[in-house]
């Protein structure tokens, strides 16, 4: 798992706080992304980024705004959160390639999030 | 667009024995599917993905998967198990975003494997 690693691991917050996610890959991938993992759900995809430009929003709510300023770093900006967005955060990682590629992602261990 | 179904919340199998995860897939054109394994508290962990070629695909931690046209099936295996294998797998299948071309996976609901001692 130090492939790719996410800060903190675990993150308690009131409904008025602003906090961030940091996800960080030290495999030299060009594409990050974010997911919600929530029980009983399948994984949702959040964001998408492709060499530094988001590629996917997929309908993800405002209070959520993702930022990467490289290609090895990702964040998730969080403020005026509902205790219904609490969930494990994971990040990952790929090597894009264009045609008939196939990207293998790589996660992190996500952050554990829990909104009250 | 592609999906994949996990019909199974939870397989219980004693170790020592040999296991299968079921995953089935509905896709248009040719399958690009893979298999990976969460631990408690955990991110995903990649054991083994399906492209082209021979149908019966070897993974990390010993696991194989088989993959199945005729059935749409691609399920995974042990041939004994652990009780270390206990964790939560989910299958996935290649799809692209709209409008894009980028590629994404779309993930099953999961299923927990519990091996017994």
């Amino acid at each position: 798992e130090t492939g790719v690693t996410q800060t903190p691991r675990h993150l308690v917050m009131g409904m008025t706080n602003k906090k961030s996610l940091k996800c960080e890959q030290h495999l030299g991938h060009n594409a990050m992304y974010w997911y919600k993992q929530s029980a009983k759900k399948p994984l949702e995809l959040m964001f998408v980024y492709s060499l530094e430009e988001r590629v996917e929003n997929n309908s993800v709510p405002s209070r959520f705004s993702p930022e990467c300023p490289n290609s090895s770093h990702l964040f998730l900006h969080l403020h005026t959160l509902q205790p219904e967005d609490s969930a494990l955060y994971l990040c990952a990682s790929s090597q894009t390639t264009s045609g008939g590629g196939t990207d293998t992602q790589y996660f992190g261990p996500g952050t554990r999030l829990t909104v009250l | 667009a592609q999906s994949v179904a996990q019909p199974e919340d939870q397989v219980n199998v004693a170790e020592g024995n040999p296991l299968t995860v079921k995953c089935t897939y509905s896709v248009s054109g040719n399958p690009y599917l893979f298999w990976y394994v969460q631990y408690p508290n955990r991110g995903l962990q990649f054991l083994l993905k399906y492209i082209t070629g021979d149908n019966l695909v070897k993974g990390s931690y010993g696991f194989e998967a088989e993959f199945n046209k005729s059935q749409t099936s691609f399920h995974l295996k042990k041939p004994s198990a652990l009780v270390s294998d206990s964790a939560l797998y989910f299958c996935a299948v290649r799809d692209y975003l709209a409008n894009t071309g980028f590629q994404k996976l779309v993930f099953g609901t999961g299923t927990r494997l519990l091996v017994s001692p």
